[in-house]
């Protein structure tokens, strides 16, 4: 089955520290997308990547870092510079008609 | 600035009755309007979209949604709706020079009593 998976489905963080989260499709999208989705706050997009080796920063990028080295994989970090880093994160690809969302991870620092 | 708005955060409905969700949008052209729905810890599935021609558009679950250019309105409608449909419904704008960048709106959650 074509799709996006997501790793971990939760992730405890103590303050200081980095994470990755993992984002991974076989749908042979070229672009990929992070959001960050806070109660009563919709969607918000921190990178978002449209051909492998690059990437842009979006409205929250702040505190994130990513990489792309291959088509099917978008890491996002969150670094101990995010202030406010607890939230669902959203992995997303697309093709020139439709995003297609990942599972989420729930981040949570404690 | 450029801005999605979904002015209902939540909305109760009874199971059978009729379930309209107003999505209002500022962008200078024509963008593509998208509808999602997302069940609790899950992510989003489409639910249908807009990019050109005719103006009321079909998608899954029994949702249509029509296109007003003069309100810049792009609202989401199930004649009658079924406890299934309780979830979070996100309204999404795609400038059509950004080719797939969303912007998305706050969101309404639906509840659905018996």
């Amino acid at each position: 089955d074509g799709g996006i998976t997501q790793s971990p489905k939760y992730l405890f963080r103590k303050e200081g520290q980095n994470v990755t989260l993992s984002c991974e499709q076989n749908l042979n999208h070229d672009a990929m997308y992070w959001y960050r989705q806070d109660p009563g706050q919709g969607l918000r997009l921190i990178y978002y990547s449209q051909i492998v080796n690059d990437f842009q920063k979006g409205d929250i990028a702040e505190g994130y870092s990513v990489s792309r080295e291959k088509k099917e994989s978008f890491p996002l970090t969150v670094t101990s510079a995010q202030k406010n880093p607890t939230a669902f994160y959203l992995c997303a690809s697309s093709d020139r008609n439709e995003q297609f969302f990942g599972p989420g991870t729930r981040l949570t620092v404690l | 600035a450029q801005s999605v708005t979904q002015p209902d955060i939540h909305i109760t409905v009874s199971e059978g009755a009729s379930l309209e969700l107003r999505c209002n949008y500022s962008y200078g052209a024509t963008p593509y309007l998208f509808w999602y729905v997302q069940s609790p810890g899950q992510g989003l599935q489409l639910l249908l979209k807009y990019f050109s021609g005719d103006t009321l558009v079909q998608g899954i679950k029994g949702f249509e949604a029509e296109f007003k250019r003069s309100q810049s309105s792009f609202n989401l409608r199930k004649p009658s709706v079924h406890w299934s449909d309780a979830a979070e419904y996100f309204c999404a704008v795609d400038e059509t020079d950004s080719w797939g960048k969303l912007q998305f709106g706050a969101g309404t959650q639906v509840v659905v009593t018996p």
